[in-house]
């Protein structure tokens, strides 16, 4: 079974300001990870994604995710929150060998201030 | 590239009738299509997921006749919900995976409302 706990509903930050939104998870394989943002009334954008290789993995917007595998953790950052990453963000997790479906984590809403 | 849409955004209807939400993949082949529903303020629940040509793999708890899949072709996969109630007013989020790749595109989503 594959499970992934975002433990923080809501993350404000200041603009400017570092932001950190947090990610566990849980695979009996190895994982693949994602994360994805949704803005209101929208589907879900791609951000970025770990399959394999370098632990910290760049992607859209300036964000960033380390992949700790002793911590089993994927947390989001960004070194500079600007207004306009305010969003829903999900994480989710796929086992590498499941050819089928990702698991969703419950989402964090980050809001920025100005 | 890997652009995903769905049509329509939004659909009002009464109860009792029947509502089709396409989902198309516009610049790739999706080997598999997966459909949501996201309730507000909520993370999205699968409700199934379809590969071309079979028949749909649905979670546990979502009805199949009453939602139902088709994935015809490589870029087109439809839900249909059957004799609609307003308890099935929701947003519903298609997404679309190409065999070469891990990544899920999504769309934008189709706001059903029920009266």
């Amino acid at each position: 079974a594959q499970s992934v706990a975002q433990p923080e509903d809501q993350v404000n930050v200041a603009e400017g300001n570092p932001l950190t939104v947090k990610c566990t998870y849980s695979v009996s394989g190895n994982p693949y990870l994602f994360w994805y943002v949704q803005y209101p009334n929208r589907g879900l954008q791609f951000l970025l994604k770990y399959i394999t290789g370098d632990n910290l993995v760049k992607g859209s917007y300036g964000f960033e995710a380390e992949f700790n595998k002793s911590q089993t953790s994927f947390h989001l950052k960004k070194p500079s929150a600007l207004v306009s990453d305010s969003a829903l963000y999900f994480c989710a997790v796929r086992e590498g060998t499941n050819a089928g479906k990702s698991t969703f984590g419950d989402g964090t809403t980050l809001t920025v201030k100005p | 590239g890997a652009v995903v849409s769905q049509h329509p955004s939004w659909v009002i209807c009464k109860s009792g009738t029947s509502v089709k939400i396409e989902c198309r993949s516009l610049d790739f082949q999706a080997t598999t299509m997966f459909w949501y529903r996201q309730f507000p303020k909520q993370s999205l629940m699968l409700m199934a997921t379809s590969n071309e040509g079979s028949k749909a793999t649905y979670e546990q708890g979502v009805e199949k006749d009453k939602f139902l899949i088709n994935h015809a072709s490589l870029t087109l996969s439809t839900l249909t919900v059957t004799s609609a109630h307003p308890e099935d007013s929701s947003f519903y989020i298609c997404s679309a995976r190409r065999a070469s790749e891990e990544t899920q595109y999504f769309g934008p989503g189709t706001r059903l409302l029920v009266l």
